[in-house]
């Protein structure tokens, strides 16, 4: 049974560009939620998804924005991108909002 | 708002000693309470976790409990080996009305020499 997995493992990006970041859920689990991990500090929730809509937001600008599709799976998207978004983003399932969440390997992304 | 402090590391231990790392919280109602560990390059693994005051939880040699007295989850392990040198985090989930989501410490990482 795969857990959650996520892609890219690794990518590096320019200033000002757009990435997206892909997630698929745990087998079973219909909840995907985001986190950001800075170099050396907890991670920090971006925002969480459910039945594909956006339930809760972290403090995150409008430069963040996500989407989930009808088999669970979620991607997260950040615009004009600074060098102040190179961290690890991890994508965490669950139940519903049920404690237990899965977390992925998250994808490491480098803003030059 | 919800917060986490736990200390700050590195904390370098060797084989068979006892680990102690503290957590403190903040948070409004009654939370639950997690250890993550993540281990070089991968994501975060449930280590335990408590769900309402006096709780203990418990994991490969790990124990914690819930002190709602006194704010704290403090994790504990007895005899730690080379293998469970990591970053520790200590999290807290709000309520089910507000998804849930987790709110984290800073992260110790732990270093266990043979």
């Amino acid at each position: 049974d795969a857990g959650v997995t996520q892609s890219p493992t690794h990518l590096i990006k320019t200033r000002g560009q757009q990435v997206t970041l892909r997630c698929s859920p745990k087998s079973g689990h219909d909840t995907v939620s985001w986190y950001q991990q800075a170099l050396g500090q907890g991670p920090q929730f971006i925002f969480q998804y459910y039945e594909e809509e956006e339930r809760q937001r972290g403090n995150f600008p409008d430069r963040f924005s996500g989407h989930q599709f009808p088999n669970y799976s979620s991607e997260l998207n950040v615009n004009a991108l600074l060098l102040g978004d190179s961290a690890l983003y991890l994508c965490a399932s669950s139940v519903g909002t049920v404690d237990g969440y899965t977390f992925g390997s998250g994808t490491r992304l480098t803003v030059v | 708002g919800n917060s986490v402090t736990q200390m700050e590391g590195p904390v370098t231990l060797s084989e068979e000693a006892f680990l102690t790392i503290n957590c403190t919280y903040t948070a409004t109602g009654y939370p639950s309470l997690f250890w993550y560990v993540q281990y070089p390059g991968e994501g975060l693994q449930l280590l335990l976790k408590a769900t309402k005051a006096d709780d203990k939880g418990s994991n490969k040699g790990f124990e914690a409990t819930y002190r709602k007295e006194t704010t704290s989850f403090h994790l504990e392990k007895g005899s730690v080996q080379v293998s469970d040198s990591a970053v520790y985090f200590c999290a807290l989930s709000g309520s089910r009305a507000a998804g849930n989501k987790l709110t984290f410490g800073g992260g110790t990482r732990v270093l266990v020499k043979p």
